[in-house]
């Protein structure tokens, strides 16, 4: 059962446009959210998170968006560039009480931004 | 400051064997968690090691373990190896504090035959 759904395999946009990568979770005691991307043969990289107190997160380009009541989670890249091509993953924690968290990944969103 | 270093980067094993894969975390950074890539299943959670203690556990069966040295670095073993144990084996290290950002090294790529 996926706790975790990133229901578009792949997205394709035009340079200098907006991407928007979408991610729905299940559980509500996750607490903690991150998006990472991932090029070929390289370990996931984190881009930007966002905790349950906030609705929304900025850093440059991107921005993640919060809907608690929906449980859906979403990453807007603006403008998009052609390095922006990746994998791009959702995350999601709860906070442990061990003081650590373990991550649960969506499957991943290709993106390719078309130049 | 060095990245996320994993040993080796590709391992070819048969049904049956045991492999040892190694992670060197990033200096200064007392946590490692481990993480299964598959294409079916996606990136999965293996467990996480604090200052030498297993601290989080995925659900994995009992094959797949790990220990945390004093230095940090860390070892995954998987033993009698089955077929779909073949994935990307990713390990990631933070200074271990709940919203402590995880830095992924490049993997090992196991096959197994």
């Amino acid at each position: 059962d996926q706790q975790v759904k990133q229901n578009s395999p792949s997205l394709s946009v035009q340079e200098g446009r907006i991407s928007i990568l979408n991610c729905d979770y299940t559980n509500s005691m996750f607490d903690y959210f991150l998006w990472y991307k991932k090029y070929p043969a390289e370990g996931p990289t984190f881009l930007i998170s966002i905790s349950s107190i906030k609705d929304k997160n900025e850093d440059g380009r991107f921005t993640v968006f919060l809907n608690k009541s929906a449980k859906h989670l979403s990453l807007h890249i603006v403008p998009s560039q052609p390095g922006d091509s990746a994998v791009y993953f959702c995350a999601v924690s709860p906070y442990s009480g061990a003081g650590s968290y373990q991550l649960t990944f969506g499957k991943g969103t290709k993106l390719s931004v078309i130049p | 400051k060095a990245g996320v270093t994993q040993t080796p980067r590709y391992l070819i094993k048969t049904r049956g064997q045991q492999v040892t894969l190694s992670c060197s975390p990033i200096s200064g950074h007392r946590s490692v968690s481990w993480y299964q890539q598959t294409p079916g299943q996606g990136l999965q959670f293996l467990f996480e090691y604090f200052s030498e203690t297993q601290r989080n556990k995925g659900n994995f069966p009992g094959r797949f373990s790990g220990r945390q040295f004093s230095n940090s670095r860390s070892e995954m073993n998987v033993s009698t190896l089955e077929l779909g144990d073949s994935a990307l084996y990713l390990c990631a290290s933070s200074l271990g504090r709940p919203t402590d950002t995880q830095y992924f090294g490049p993997g090992t790529r196991l096959t197994v035959l």
